[in-house]
């Protein structure tokens, strides 16, 4: 049973509109969540993150929002530039001892010039 | 970029063979994890370290060991290979220190490894 999902596999935005990748999660003991961007045959880039006790942070272009009551983050990115096209990772933390990470299956972002 | 290195970056082997997977980090970090990445489940963790001789099981461990007998290296071994260990290898490192929401995790290059 995947605690951290993302319904879209894939996703074609056209460049300079904004990009909105989706994660939704079902353990109610995730309170820190992170966003990883990965390229092809490197290893994931960390991004993003946003704890439990926010609902939005930003960063430049990115900017993820939390909505709790929902189990639901998002990841937005304006204006999307052909650099984004990636694999987007979604993962999230339950504050464990050892701080392990559950992962999202993905999202493939495509920026069309 | 953290200072993480993955050796060897690319493996073919053969069912039944023995591999050791080598990361190696040059931040004194902590915390070193080992995943793997398959097509529709994202990465999955399959054991953890969070000191010198010390490890726990992630979520696949089956089939997999580890060692760290030095804060840079930790070490994943596939006993016998099978063709379901097929898959691309992460380590990462973390600096998580004590309590809080948690921490960033950092990411090598990777190992892909066929089993064949």
């Amino acid at each position: 049973d995947q605690q951290v999902k993302q319904n879209s596999p894939s996703l074609s935005v056209q460049e300079g509109r904004i990009s909105i990748l989706n994660c939704d999660y079902t353990n109610s003991m995730f309170d820190y969540f992170l966003w990883y961007k990965k390229y092809p045959a490197e290893g994931p880039t960390f991004l993003i993150s946003i704890s439990s006790i926010k609902d939005k942070n930003e960063d430049g272009r990115f900017t993820v929002f939390l909505n709790k009551s929902a189990k639901h983050l998002s990841l937005h990115i304006v204006p999307s530039q052909p650099g984004d096209s990636a694999v987007y990772f979604c993962a999230a933390s339950a504050g464990n001892a050892g701080n392990m990470l559950t992962f999202g299956g993905g999202t493939r972002l495509m920026v069309k010039p | 970029d953290a200072g993480i290195t993955q050796s060897p970056r690319h493996k073919v082997t053969e069912t039944g063979t023995p591999v050791t997977l080598r990361c190696h980090q040059t931040e004194n970090h902590r915390y070193m994890y080992w995943y793997r990445q398959d097509p529709g489940h994202g990465l999955r963790l399959i054991h953890y370290s969070y000191g010198v001789k010390d490890t726990d099981k992630g979520e696949v461990s089956d089939g997999y060991s580890v060692s760290r007998s030095k804060t840079e290296d930790f070490l994943l071994t596939l006993e016998s290979a099978t063709s379901s260990q097929t898959s691309v290898y992460f380590c990462a490192i973390s600096a998580r220190t004590s309590g809080g929401a948690g921490d960033t995790q950092y990411f090598g290059p990777g190992t892909r490894l066929t089993v064949l």
